[in-house]
């Protein structure tokens, strides 16, 4: 199975700032790579789809890009909204997979 | 509105089964893969299974081949996962999910609410 290696697994930050989050796959999945948003005790939203295509709807301050084994979802101007767990998922190969997850939180 | 509505999770013991359903409103699930995932209390995210248009390919996570089975029913716009040989490391939230091939990427692009499936003597 393709490991997703996802870096921080946290982060504290402030309304404003910048925030970069990383996903290794362990082996080459092209662009098959998906960024989602999760809330406490709500279900998962997609925010870019193929590493670098932001979602209908999704902010424009979220972006993705890479290809291969490495990508990165970057935030600018983090929002208060913003504050939540994100997750890059892999579904180029089965079994897909999930990275381990990044918990934004207020600094 | 388009959404998902996944039902009949509940309390079960070790053993025993349980048949979740997740039903489609707003849009026609015949045009969709469909998707479980799962997530343990405090855990990350894991995908369990997916199902083409027509029902027939069916793709599974190998920890669950065999005691998890995903299925369809267009007729009635929903999908299931009946669950049997259930383990206490079973117990999560299970959402439904649609997928949409773009190109080879295949997003999440509608999810459900969640049923919550606790697995305990």
């Amino acid at each position: 199975a393709i490991q997703m290696t996802q870096s921080p697994s946290s982060l504290s930050a402030s309304v404003g700032d910048r925030v970069t989050i990383t996903c290794r796959a362990s082996q080459g999945i092209r662009n098959d790579l998906g960024w989602y948003q999760q809330k406490p005790g709500k279900a998962p939203k997609l925010l870019i789809y193929a590493a670098s295509s932001l979602q209908s709807g999704v902010p424009s301050r979220f972006s993705g890009s890479g290809s291969g084994t490495d990508f990165t979802l970057t935030i600018n101007s983090l929002q208060p909204e913003d504050f939540a767990t994100y997750y890059c998922l892999q579904d180029n190969n089965y079994p897909w997979t999930f990275g381990q997850g990044t918990k934004v939180d207020i600094k | 509105e388009v959404q998902l509505v996944e039902s009949g999770g509940g309390l079960v013991q070790p053993g025993g089964s349980l048949r979740l359903s997740c039903t489609a409103s707003g849009f026609i699930l015949t045009d969709s893969w469909m998707s479980w995932v799962r997530q343990a209390p405090g855990k990350g995210l894991e995908w369990v299974a997916n199902i083409h248009q027509g029902g027939a390919i069916k793709f599974y996570l190998d920890s669950v081949r065999g005691r998890l089975t995903i299925s369809r029913d267009n007729a009635k716009n929903s999908i299931y996962l009946q669950m049997n040989t259930l383990r206490a490391e079973d117990t999560a939230m299970y959402y439904c999910a649609r997928f949409i091939p773009i190109g080879t990427s295949d997003p999440f692009d509608i999810w459900g609410q969640g049923t919550m499936v606790t697995v305990s003597s």
